[in-house]
């Protein structure tokens, strides 16, 4: 399968903060990647759409300001949390195309103090 | 809203042993459907597909089966190994075409568990 990675693996931030994470595509270009957030024994749930040349499309009651999208190149997306508080503490997750198939990244774990 | 659910959180099988997860899915513009592990810690990772103009699908060890008429998805793993515990997702994935075509929707996942 298609080869998506990503930057940190995890990371600690005192609160009030910001974080960035980083999602690369290594063997696919892709014009539209995804983000997820997943809290522990729960399912994925879509945060936005990362859109090359354009801005990011967010799904309902995602904070557009809080969560800020960069499609920076063909190959990534970055997705930075500001002003972190404890409840964004999550497990983030990106995925790209190719094809009509999504592969997934292997997550960032954010906690934060 | 639209959703896609599993009937069984939890699934507990002997090494050897064959096991099926099930998942209803309730889009019915949905054209393609997928099934994910996930191992702790880690990402989702790709098993299998299937399109909406099929009703099963093989692959190494897996098999999909798709019921449209009841909107019902199936995962079988056969001869399942220690390795192959994990959360396995089932995911929806829109009309190609159309505005939300790649924003899959997940179903809650089913926690496998492979003993010995």
């Amino acid at each position: 399968g298609a080869v998506v990675s990503q930057h940190p693996s995890w990371v600690i931030c005192k609160s009030g903060t910001s974080v960035k994470i980083e999602c690369r595509s290594l063997d696919f270009q892709a014009t539209t990647m995804f983000w997820y957030r997943q809290f522990p024994k729960q399912s994925l749930m879509l945060m936005a759409t990362s859109n090359e040349g354009s801005k990011a499309t967010y799904e309902q009651g995602v904070e557009k300001d809080k969560f800020l999208i960069n499609h920076a190149s063909l190959t990534l997306s970055t997705l930075t949390v500001t002003s972190a508080h404890p409840e964004d503490s999550s497990f983030y997750i990106c995925s790209g195309p190719r094809g009509d198939t999504q592969y997934f990244g292997p997550g960032t774990r954010l906690t934060v103090l | 809203g639209e959703s896609v659910g599993l009937h069984l959180p939890t699934l507990s099988v002997q090494e050897g042993d064959n096991s099926i997860i099930n998942c209803a899915y309730s889009n019915s513009a949905s054209d393609y459907f997928i099934w994910y592990k996930q191992e702790s810690g880690k990402g989702p990772q790709f098993i299998i597909d299937i399109r909406s103009n099929m009703d099963k699908r093989q692959g190494q060890r897996v098999t999909v089966l798709l019921n449209k008429t009841v909107k019902h998805l199936s995962l079988q793993i056969a001869a399942t190994q220690p390795g192959d515990s994990a959360v396995y997702f089932c995911a929806e994935n829109p009309l190609a075409g159309g505005t939300s075509y790649g924003k899959l929707t997940f179903g809650q996942g089913t926690i496998l568990t492979v003993h010995p």
